[in-house]
């Protein structure tokens, strides 16, 4: 079984600041997905960012980054140029790789969340 | 084109009452999955339904069920409600791809709040 572990309940970062949400995962699979969804306070769940595992690039999204240390099971969320319209539960979840489940696996196993507010 | 839709947004029951959510995915997506999300617990999978099959379930006990229609759109049922069950449900619909095919997006709905009394 894989588990998220997302260990910061809370942030808070200023307008235009930089700010870096930690996420750690357990698992004896060797090909997953892991992904950075985000929910605002309209609940509803919007992926920001994904990593493929067997890729050692670190995906990016305009201001999205992510740092991804498959050895230490670690895959932080950078995100840049912080705007108010980011304030959101952020999560952190693990898929296990579509061909190594026959195709058929679309579960996604999430973190507890990080709550981020953008203060003005 | 239209995203996931779920209905009732919000519903509030008693107890020991039954409850059915609605879920239609995005037109042309055949993989339907469900969620409960808590203050508690957090996000937890329920259930993968794809061409009308369950093909994942989650660790749920067997008052919650599900089905999907020819249609793709999803039902899940909760029967003798708990307070406990108190919960929002998210579902989430994806596209499915052959084996060997890249992963495919995961769309959620906006949920269902459900309060039990």
């Amino acid at each position: 079984a894989q588990t998220v572990t997302q260990s910061q309940p809370e942030m808070s970062v200023q307008e235009a600041e930089t700010v870096t949400l930690s996420c750690t995962y357990d698992t004896s699979e060797s090909n997953y997905y892991l992904f950075w969804y985000k929910q605002p306070p309209s609940r509803q769940m919007i992926l920001v960012i994904r990593q493929e595992a067997y890729k050692q690039q670190n995906a990016t999204e305009n201001r999205f980054s992510v740092n991804f240390q498959k050895a230490a099971k670690s895959f932080s969320l950078k995100i840049s140029d912080s705007q108010l319209g980011d304030t959101a539960m952020y999560f952190c979840a693990f898929m296990k790789h579509l061909l190594d489940s026959g195709g058929s696996n679309y579960k996604l196993t999430f973190g507890k969340g990080t709550l981020l507010t953008v203060n003005p | 084109k239209a995203g996931v839709t779920q209905t009732p947004r919000y519903l509030i029951k008693t107890r020991g009452q039954q409850v059915t959510l609605s879920c239609s995915p995005i037109s042309g997506h055949r993989s339907v999955s469900w969620y409960q999300q808590t203050p508690g617990q957090g996000l937890q999978f329920l259930f993968e339904y794809f061409s009308e099959t369950q093909r994942n379930k989650g660790n749920f006990p067997g008052r919650f069920s599900g089905r999907q229609f020819s249609n793709s759109r999803s039902e899940m049922n909760v029967s003798t409600l708990e307070l406990g069950d108190s919960a929002l449900y998210l579902c989430a619909s994806s596209l499915v791809v052959s084996l060997g095919g890249s992963y495919n997006e995961q769309f959620f709905g906006p949920g269902t709040r459900l309060t039990v009394l």
